[in-house]
């Protein structure tokens, strides 16, 4: 299974930048970084993925690194709805599907 | 992105007993994914159920335990059965979509 390693926890305040970071050193050529966050008592949300290039959408950007073994999620401007797990996940190939294997994820909290 | 809704949202059932859960999607999708998350836990992919196949089972999973159906291109469900206080968890169904996964909301479930 494709793995990933994050930090448990990070702290942010409101308003403020906050730069969560992944390693996934095994990852392979065909492997997409995908990330999602998971709010207090919802499933899963998508947040924004990429393989090669940074991207970027109405909700964060995906810095990722040249060699792709390691990437990061900016969330621009914190909000308190902000806090949540987020996962870091490198979809891969599974037999005859694409699969996602969740890590234990960074537990954001906000600071007002 | 598509939009899922789950049934019950949660429940409280008896050991010995079995419970299906139902998915409903609101657009065609060919692939369906059951996973489970068990307290403070991260999720865990219990099967991918594709329209027209068997499901097929990750490692540690059976169908015995846990059926799946697949009739159409809307709908699964996911049958927890002769369920005991180790099967008290999250269930959660998703979808793919353009290489992204959307979850439903979950049901929640307790076995005494």
């Amino acid at each position: 299974d494709a793995k990933t390693t994050q930090p448990n926890s990070m702290e942010s305040n409101e308003e403020e930048p906050v730069h969560l970071p992944c390693n996934h050193s095994t990852i392979s050529g065909t492997d997409y970084i995908h990330w999602y966050r998971q709010l207090p008592s919802q499933g899963p949300e998508y947040v924004i993925h990429g393989l090669t290039s940074n991207v970027n959408n109405r909700m964060a950007s995906l810095a990722i690194a040249e060699d792709r073994k390691s990437s990061t999620l900016i969330l621009h401007r914190a909000t308190l709805r902000d806090a949540a797990v987020y996962y870091c996940i490198l979809r891969y190939r599974g037999g005859s599907n694409y699969k996602l294997t969740f890590g234990k994820g960074t537990l954001l909290t906000v600071n007002p | 992105s598509a939009v899922i809704s789950q049934k019950p949202s949660r429940d409280i059932c008896q050991r010995g007993t079995s419970l299906t859960i139902q998915c409903q999607v609101d657009s065609q999708v060919t692939m369906m994914f059951w996973y489970r998350q068990q307290p403070g836990q991260s999720l865990t992919l219990i099967a991918t159920a594709n329209q027209g196949s068997e499901a097929t089972y990750e490692s540690g999973f059976v169908i015995d335990k846990f059926p799946i159906s697949r009739p159409n291109l809307t709908f699964s469900t996911l049958t927890v059965s002769n369920m005991s206080p180790e099967d008290s968890s999250i269930y959660l169904c998703s979808v793919e979509q353009k290489e992204t996964q959307y979850f439903g909301p979950g049901t929640r479930l307790l076995v005494l």
